[in-house]
């Protein structure tokens, strides 16, 4: 199984650029997420869908947008990049948020903003 | 406010040895608290989960414990190896929301 799959895995971004990351999954889960994860932090979120169509702001939304038009994919896009956006980026899903399921992880994407 | 902390926030230990790692969380109404193993530049990876129910629950040499009333969970890891080197990640969630609380993670090195 192929999980959470990410891209790119690096980037370097010029400020003012645009960019999308892009997130699949393929167990058929309803959540997903993205998160970014700066040094010595926790994960935050950014935003997150609780299905096709759905999508609602979590954390730390400003500077980014998702759309989520298929159960499989949930991009984030990246508009006019600010070197405060340098992070590591996280994308998850999970068949429910409740007890018992799994929230699984892609393997990150390094993004520099400069 | 709901927060996860987690202490220490780094370890070393030598191969062999057993460590505990400590989670302490105000996210209310609990839910459940999932601990997460993640090496470095790979991406979080699930442990075990617990509910207000258990008190204990294993996966191999990964022994986690959760006191709902005190609100404290702990991760012990038994005859640790040199992949044990990562980030334990303590994660809670609400029964209510759709957010998950993250700690900011214990980092464990193994040295031989």
């Amino acid at each position: 199984n192929a999980g959470v799959t990410q891209t790119p895995k690096f980037r370097i971004l010029k400020i003012g650029q645009s960019m999308t990351l892009q997130c699949a999954q393929d167990m058929n889960h309803n959540y997903m997420y993205w998160y970014r994860q700066d040094p010595g932090m926790g994960l935050k979120l950014i935003y997150y869908s609780v299905g096709a169509g759905i999508t609602d702001k979590g954390e730390v939304p400003n500077g980014y947008n998702v759309s989520r038009s298929t159960t499989e994919d949930f991009p984030l896009r990246l508009e006019l990049a600010a070197p405060s956006q340098t992070s590591v980026y996280f994308c998850a899903s999970s068949y429910h948020r409740g007890s018992g399921n799994t929230i699984y992880f892609g393997e990150g994407s390094w993004l520099t903003v400069v | 406010k709901n927060q996860v902390e987690q202490s220490p926030q780094s370890l070393i230990i030598l191969e062999g040895k057993n460590c505990t790692l400590q989670c302490n969380y105000t996210v209310s109404p609990f839910s459940n608290l999932r601990w997460y193993k993640q090496d470095t530049g790979r991406g979080p990876v699930s442990l075990t989960i617990m509910t207000f129910s258990e008190n204990t629950k294993s996966n191999g040499r990964y022994t986690a414990t959760l006191d709902a009333d005190t609100k404290q969970s702990s991760l012990h890891i038994t005859a640790s190896q040199l992949s044990d080197s990562a980030s334990y990640i303590c994660v809670v969630s609400a029964s209510t929301g759709n957010q998950f609380y993250f700690g900011t993670g214990t980092s464990l090195t193994v040295i031989p």
